[in-house]
């Protein structure tokens, strides 16, 4: 079956602007998860959607930073006034479920985000 | 933000040796997960672990839950060029959904 998609693979914009990083978990998967990767680290945690709603957006680093997933499946991450230190591999996970015993997260292959 | 510390940081080993990496962590946790992160590529799942103790295999690769509940250990039986990469491990407590990732530790196979 069809993987976590994330689409721009690479994107390029200049200091300032606008973006929109775009997610599609996997088919039935209720949770969906953001993280942040910099060069030479782990992935680090964003913000979290149980369903259609944001239960956790605790590590969006501010308010330039939002993200939505208003039907429950396909989210997206909106970065405004982009700056240089925003630069960073964007991750979408998505699970069954959030909190139950068993929960595996399956990545994407990432949005490169490079600010000039 | 928090990551959990994985030793070693990095290695070179000789193709067909065993490898072993570990995680640290100063909470309990109710999950371990391991994952390989290839260059430009996102992090790929090998292994869950859900019991205190509890030893898992898939194919050469064997990890354990440590019965602290604070660490987990990872091993590659006879380790081959495609084992290079960055591999992760990434730990849950319980009740929670967020995962909390390790620093990673880069291996690198002589041929």
């Amino acid at each position: 079956g069809a993987g976590v998609s994330q689409t721009p693979s690479n994107k390029v914009t200049e200091k300032g602007k606008y973006v929109e990083l775009r997610c599609d978990p996997i088919s039935g998967h209720t949770a969906l998860y953001w993280y942040r990767q910099s060069l030479g680290q782990g992935p680090e945690f964003l913000i979290y959607f149980q369903g259609t709603g944001a239960a956790d957006d605790s590590g969006l680093p501010n308010d330039r930073f939002f993200a939505v997933r208003p039907e429950g499946s396909v989210s997206t991450l909106k970065i405004q006034r982009t700056e240089r230190g925003d630069s960073a591999v964007y991750l979408c996970a998505s699970s069954l479920s959030g909190t139950r015993s068993y929960n595996e997260q399956f990545f994407g292959p990432g949005t490169r985000l490079t600010v000039l | 933000g928090q990551q959990l510390n994985q030793s070693p940081q990095s290695m070179f080993i000789q193709e067909g040796e065993d490898v072993s990496m570990n995680c640290t962590s100063s909470s309990i946790f109710n999950t371990w997960l391991w994952y390989k992160q290839d260059p430009g590529e996102g992090p790929v799942l090998l292994i869950a672990l859900y019991k205190a103790g509890e030893l898992t295999s898939n194919g050469r690769l064997t990890a354990q839950f440590g019965i602290t509940r604070k660490d987990s250990f990872l091993n590659i039986s006879a380790s081959i060029p495609s084992d290079v990469g960055i591999y992760f491990c990434a730990g849950r407590t319980s009740g929670t959904y967020k995962y909390i990732f390790g620093t990673g530790t880069r291996l690198k196979v002589l041929a």
